[in-house]
Parts: structure tokens; sequence; C-alpha cells
């Protein structure tokens, strides 16, 4: 059975940081490109990053670039995403996801003071 | 980007009735490889989302056959022929034929 569960999410203030993670299981991690969508309450989904199979090449929406960074660690199964200077409109679930196939449960963050 | 436009936003059904969700892109969702990168995921209340239907009209393995994907080039559709309790929670269409991934704004299917 494929797992995605994510971990970190949690309460931060504008300008600091944080890390999450997602441990994959269920299926070769390391064959598969991997992303990061979040859910604003109440709203759509938005795509935000990718990163391939070997960990060389990420893409990120606009919205984040040069704020977060996307990397994995196939030897652990584990995909992360660094965030960075937050502001309050990346209050969000954040979801591990093998798009459109498999998703993890979420995490929540919160940016405020 | 691709916007995809999904209508209705809401939509109010009895148990048994046949529903129908529309997806529109703003531009073409087949691929030079001949592929439609048109999906249909369902996000049920306090649920992360879960895919239903791929490359248009693909079931994915575990979803009931009342579900079925249409549709070619800009306008897709998503049926759900006799409704049930389960089906209840917000519909999006996704794309992946163009980068970046793009998501409908979502149908809120509800009990009438």
């Amino acid at each position: 059975e494929v797992q995605l569960v994510e971990s970190g999410g949690s309460l931060v203030q504008p300008g600091g940081s944080l890390k999450l993670s997602c441990v994959a299981s269920g299926f070769t991690f390391s064959n598969y490109w991997m992303d990061w969508v979040r859910q604003t309450p109440g709203k759509s989904l938005e795509w935000i990053g990718e990163i391939n199979t070997d960990g060389s090449k990420t893409n990120y929406a606009p919205s984040i670039k040069d704020r977060f960074t996307i990397s994995r660690d196939n030897a652990k199964s584990t995909l992360y995403l660094q965030m960075s200077n937050v502001k309050s409109d990346d209050t969000a679930i954040y979801y591990c996801t093998r798009i459109p196939d498999y998703w993890g449960q979420g995490v929540m963050v919160t940016v405020s003071s | 980007d691709v916007v995809l436009t999904q209508t209705p936003p809401t939509l109010s059904a009895t148990i048994g009735q046949s529903v129908s969700i529309s997806c529109r892109s703003s531009q073409s969702l087949l691929h030079s490889n001949g592929n439609t990168y048109l999906h249909w995921l369902l996000q049920r209340p306090g649920q992360s989302p879960q895919l239903l239907i791929y490359l248009v009209s693909r079931l994915e393995s575990g979803v009931p056959n009342r579900f079925s994907g249409s549709g070619s080039g800009t306008d897709f559709t998503l049926k759900i022929s006799g409704v049930e309790a389960e089906d209840l929670g917000v519909y999006y269409c996704v794309q992946g034929t163009h980068a970046p991934w793009t998501f409908g704004g979502g149908t809120k299917l509800e009990l009438k």
C-alpha cells in the first residue's frame, strides 16, 4: 500500500523558517518525480513545486520561488520542503503528492505573529 | 498557465440522482505524445484529495464504476450515475499537459 506521511507543520512567525518532511512507502520512491501542493482554508489547490527523481532538478511556482526549497533523500524515501521568509499568505495545508495518484494526509502551516 | 474553469461551483443532488461536472480549459490539453493529462480528484470533508479518473476517462483502481469521465481538447465532463452518500465532497479537475500543474476551482457536491 502506498503511503505518504507528512510531518513538521506548525505555527511560525512571519519571516521565519520551517521544514516539512514526507516519508514515502509502498513504492520505489527514487523512480518518481514528487510534488508539493498546498490548500488555503476553504480554497482550491495550488501546485507549489516539484523535484525530479535524483533531486538534480526542481521547479517552483512564482509565489514561493526563492523562498522555498524542495529536496529529497532517496535512501530514506523522504521528500522535504524547506520554507524560509514565510508570509501570512503561506498559511495553508501542505500536501506531499505523487501527483495525481497519491497524496499525503497534509500538514497545517500557520504563519502568524 | 492553463486555467481550468469548473461548473457549477456547487451541486445539490439527491441520493440516486445522476449529475455532471464540467471542466473547461483555457487551451487544449492534448499533449504532443497523444495523451491528454486531465484527471479528476475527490476531496471528502476533512480528507486529502484522492484520484478518481485519470487521462480523461480511465477509472482509478477501486473507484466505483458509477463515475465516468469524458471529453477532449478543452472540454471535459465528470459524470456520477447515481449519487451515493459517500460521494459528497469537492471535486477538482487537474491538468498536467502543460507545466505547471493547475487545478480547477472545485465543485462542491452536497445533498439536497
